[in-house]
């Protein structure tokens, strides 16, 4: 099925480990996007990406690294994991057309640090 | 930035009830849309809607984009509609479309 993929899908680390969480999609979409949710928070942009080789920062991008190597992936690391780091990780794209095309979501990663 | 407040934060429906959710945002938006996470964490999306009323089954919205709001009916709640539903307010930039999200609804339909 047509959409966005995220592997994987849980995932238990420990303090100052590293990880790449990667999302890919098929829908030939220029624009991706990563969130974090936590509870009671809502979903918040980490960083995106308007095209291949393109990045910029969300709201919330201390501590996160991320690359757009090809259109169809996009990769998001923590280099050094911290507890705070501990939440539900949601890759998403959108097609570049803007306001009347929505978004669409993977399935979410679920990350735990200790 | 742009604030999206939602209301109620919770709430709990018998199977059957009817239901309004409220979504108020701060500011002129190029888009809005509502999602349903389920309990597995799923995010659906559910309308796009910068204004007017759309339909879909059981479910409608309705923007009023001059009044910064917006409003999600559900009509006949069953218990797969439980979860968390989510307004979101989409702002066309020069690098990017930022979507921007409430602290949603958590809906819980018993029998």
């Amino acid at each position: 099925n047509a959409g966005v993929t995220q592997t994987p899908k849980f995932r238990v680390l420990k303090t100052g480990q590293s990880m790449t969480l990667l999302c890919a999609q098929d829908m030939n979409h220029e624009y991706m996007y990563w969130y974090r949710q936590d509870p009671g928070m809502g979903l918040r942009l980490i960083h995106y990406s308007v095209g291949e080789g393109t990045t910029a920062k969300g709201e919330v991008p201390d501590g996160y690294n991320v690359s757009r190597l090809k259109k169809q992936n996009f990769l998001l690391g923590l280099e050094s994991a911290a507890p705070s780091q501990t939440s539900v990780y949601f890759c998403a794209s959108s097609p570049r057309q803007g306001a009347g095309y929505g978004y669409t979501f993977g399935s979410g990663t679920r990350l735990t640090v200790v | 930035g742009i604030q999206v407040e939602q209301s109620p934060p919770d709430l709990i429906l018998q199977e059957g009830a009817n239901s309004t959710l409220r979504c108020n945002f701060s500011d002129s938006v190029n888009n809005l849309q509502w999602f349903h996470q389920n309990p597995w964490g799923q995010l659906i999306n559910l309308f796009y809607i910068p204004s007017g009323t759309k339909q879909n089954g059981r479910l409608s919205a309705t923007t009023v984009a001059t009044e910064r709001y917006s409003l999600l009916y559900i009509s006949s709640s069953q218990t797969t509609d439980s979860g968390v539903y989510f307004c979101a307010v989409l702002i066309l930039t020069g690098g990017g479309n930022k979507l921007t999200f409430g602290t949603g609804t958590q809906l819980k339909v018993e029998l």
